[in-house]
């Protein structure tokens, strides 16, 4: 069965520091992955997805099969991207999302 | 439109009674999605529709949880005899596009306490 990870529940980093939130996954085909986020008091919402090799907001994710994971990365993290972030895989053959349990990124001043 | 829309916000339900939760779609949008979302926990799939037919239920986590869409647009997920664990969040999403390339757009989510 098809699982993604977030090892993380929270993460601090400071204003102007690299911030990297781990997403691993297992699943048998080639992988499409989804970071979503929610910011405080708004909906959950598509931040990036690895098809469109997008940076959104100054984030990238990199697909290493390798190591099996989608990090999230960022080189210089800003006050607003305090949010709480979800890594998501869609399910091979039907339309399912499987998404990780999601870790809180708080950004100090 | 404004979005994907849900109601009620809050709902407060006795053990044992029914809910019912409503979702209205982004107007056009062909694909709808119920996911709950357990506290602490990521959303997690419950059931998809395409227009008005049902095309996967596997999610629902018994024969309480129903859910329908008959015109293809407004959604309604029913949850019959509620019990404690069915405290949740559920979320309704809607899609234009296909599961690699669309985009969910989630509505605020309709929270359940089951007392």
């Amino acid at each position: 069965a098809q699982r993604v990870t977030q090892p993380e529940k929270l993460l601090s980093v400071f204003k102007g520091a690299p911030v990297e939130l781990k997403c691993n996954y297992s699943y048998s085909g080639s992988p499409e992955l989804f970071w979503y986020v929610q910011y405080s008091r708004q909906r959950l919402q598509l931040l990036l997805r690895h098809i469109s090799r997008e940076s959104i907001k100054g984030f990238t994710a990199d697909l290493n099969k390798g190591e099996t994971s989608f990090h999230l990365k960022k080189p210089f993290a800003q006050e607003e991207d305090s949010a709480m972030y979800y890594c998501a895989l869609p399910n091979f053959g039907n339309e399912k999302l499987t998404f990780g349990t999601g870790t809180r990124l708080t950004i100090i001043p | 439109g404004a979005g994907v829309s849900q109601s009620p916000r809050y709902k407060v339900a006795k053990r044992g009674q029914d809910v019912a939760l409503r979702c209205d779609p982004i107007s056009g949008h062909v694909s709808l999605f119920w996911y709950q979302q357990a506290l602490g926990q990521g959303p997690e799939f419950l059931t998809y529709f395409q227009n008005e037919a049902q095309l996967d239920k596997s999610g629902l986590p018994s024969d309480r949880f129903f859910a329908e869409r008959p015109e293809g647009s407004v959604s309604t997920l029913k949850i019959q005899r509620t019990q404690q664990e069915d405290s949740a969040v559920y979320l309704c999403a809607s899609r234009t596009g296909g599961p690699l390339t669309g985009e969910l757009f989630f509505g605020e989510g309709s929270r359940l306490t089951v007392l």
